[in-house]
């Protein structure tokens, strides 16, 4: 079992919809992140909180807007989205403030953009 | 070159057989090392951390060697279950700055 939950599981929108996906944690974890992995490759770094501030964004397109509503919420806004946007969004923790922490993923939201 | 490079395989491998991946690094100043496994249509789990000194769970063995650069992972007494891709997972300045390999496929044979 996973101790960071996301959801939904699936999701299919179209390109005008707008939609969010959540993502919860309890392990007092104060560092979050949004992935995004399409098939065959690895996860590729989108946003990161920390100690709940946007501390990085890898150049990530505007219909994508993160937002980290308290230490244990991290949700991912989504609007206007192409159909390449389409991918498994995973969101992670790790304890923060030093190096020997990995990365804790949740499950996993499978994106449909039609 | 890219920074953390992975052969992404597949390596095809009898039960009971050991196997043994390697991963290089190119930032010398990298500090935590990782391997995960995923499986298909899966997230990314944390297999385990990589020490200085070597580290060891059950079946599994992990490595750092520093001074070149790279990071290996040994499985012996191959299981079915153990057939997931395994990625190399290598962080630098902090927690923040993640870099993840392409990953190595394995796939256990009867």
């Amino acid at each position: 079992d996973t101790e960071v939950t996301q959801t939904p599981k699936h999701l299919v929108m179209g390109m005008t919809n707008k939609k969010s996906l959540k993502c919860e944690q309890h392990m007092g974890h104060r560092a979050m992140y949004w992935y995004k992995q399409k098939a065959k490759k690895p996860p590729e770094l989108m946003f990161v909180y920390s100690y709940e501030k946007l501390s990085i964004n890898e150049s990530v397109p505007s219909r994508f807007s993160p937002e980290c509503p308290n230490s244990s919420l991290l949700n991912l806004h989504l609007h206007a989205l192409q159909p390449e946007d389409s991918a498994l969004y995973l969101c992670a923790s790790s304890q923060g403030g030093g190096d020997w922490s990995p990365l804790h993923f949740g499950n996993g939201t499978r994106l449909t953009v039609t | 070159r890219k920074e953390v490079e992975q052969d992404p395989g597949p390596f095809n491998v009898p039960e009971g057989a050991t196997v043994a991946f390697n991963c290089t690094y190119s930032n010398s100043a990298s500090q935590s090392f990782f391997w995960y496994r995923q499986d298909c249509r899966k997230e990314p789990k944390l297999l385990m951390s990589v020490y200085s000194s070597g580290n060891e769970d059950g079946r599994f063995t992990a490595q750092l060697n520093r001074a070149s650069q790279y990071i290996s992972l040994l499985i012996r007494d191959s299981k079915l279950s153990d057939s997931a891709t395994y990625l190399c997972v290598v962080t630098s300045g902090g927690y923040q700055k993640v870099t993840f390999g392409i990953g190595t496929k394995l796939q256990v044979i009867p």
